[in-house]
């Protein structure tokens, strides 16, 4: 059975930095693009960064670029996003996302439960 | 950039209706690489068609996904309590920007 396992949320200061981290399992890690979603209170979904399988390379969205960094340990089957700089408008709920193909354009098939990040003084 | 337009934005339906939910993308969608979600409150999204019209393992045949290039629609036949939710449309070809998002609440 695929989880994926979000941790890291907290409530941090504007300008602060946080780590989140997502544990992986019921599936061969190393072979699959990953990705964050998050969404803010009441709002949709805003899909902001993926990495492929082998970390090689990794895409950010303008409003996190130079902030945010995505990676990830293939060995521990784990997922990161270091958060700097943080914004009020980063507050949301980020979710762990798994990329369904490994050979042609992937949906995200599998999501984690959700760690709430809140950006305030 | 693709932009997607989901509509309407509430749809006010009772159980045992249909429900008919509508993606229109700004760029044809080669391949019919869109995928539709479903989120219940205090949920993840769950994934429910994938490949315009290809239902996600587990999924009721109740959810059918139809369309092409820049129309895309998602049917809910028979609605039953448990669909309630928000439905987001998403590409996933050049772009992944997910839709606004489309209620489908109880009337």
């Amino acid at each position: 059975e695929v989880q994926l396992l979000e941790s890291g949320g907290d409530l941090v200061q504007p300008g602060g930095s946080l780590r989140l981290s997502c544990a992986a399992s019921g599936f061969t890690f190393s072979s699959y693009a990953m990705s964050w979603v998050r969404q803010a209170p009441g709002m949709g979904l805003e899909w902001f960064s993926g990495i492929t399988d082998s970390g090689g390379d990794t895409y950010h969205a303008e409003s996190v670029k130079g902030r945010f960094t995505i990676s990830r340990d293939n060995s521990k089957s784990t997922l990161y996003l270091q958060m700097n700089s943080l914004r009020a408008e980063d507050t949301a709920v980020y979710y762990c996302t798994k990329g369904s193909d490994t050979s042609r354009p992937y949906y995200f098939d599998y999501w984690g439960q959700g760690t709430l990040v809140t950006v305030s003084s | 950039e693709i932009v997607l337009t989901q509509s309407p934005g509430t749809l006010s339906l009772s159980p045992g209706e249909t429900a008919t939910l509508s993606c229109r993308t700004s760029q044809s969608l080669t391949g019919s690489f869109l995928a539709w979600y479903q989120q219940k409150p205090g949920q993840a999204p769950r994934l429910l068609i994938y490949d315009a019209s290809i239902r996600a393992t587990g999924i009721p045949d109740r959810f059918s996904g139809s369309g092409s290039g820049t129309d895309f629609t998602l049917t809910i036949s028979r609605l039953e309590p448990e669909d309630f939710a928000v439905y987001y449309c998403q590409p996933y070809g050049d772009s992944r920007t997910f839709g606004q998002g489309t209620k489908v609440e109880i009337k």
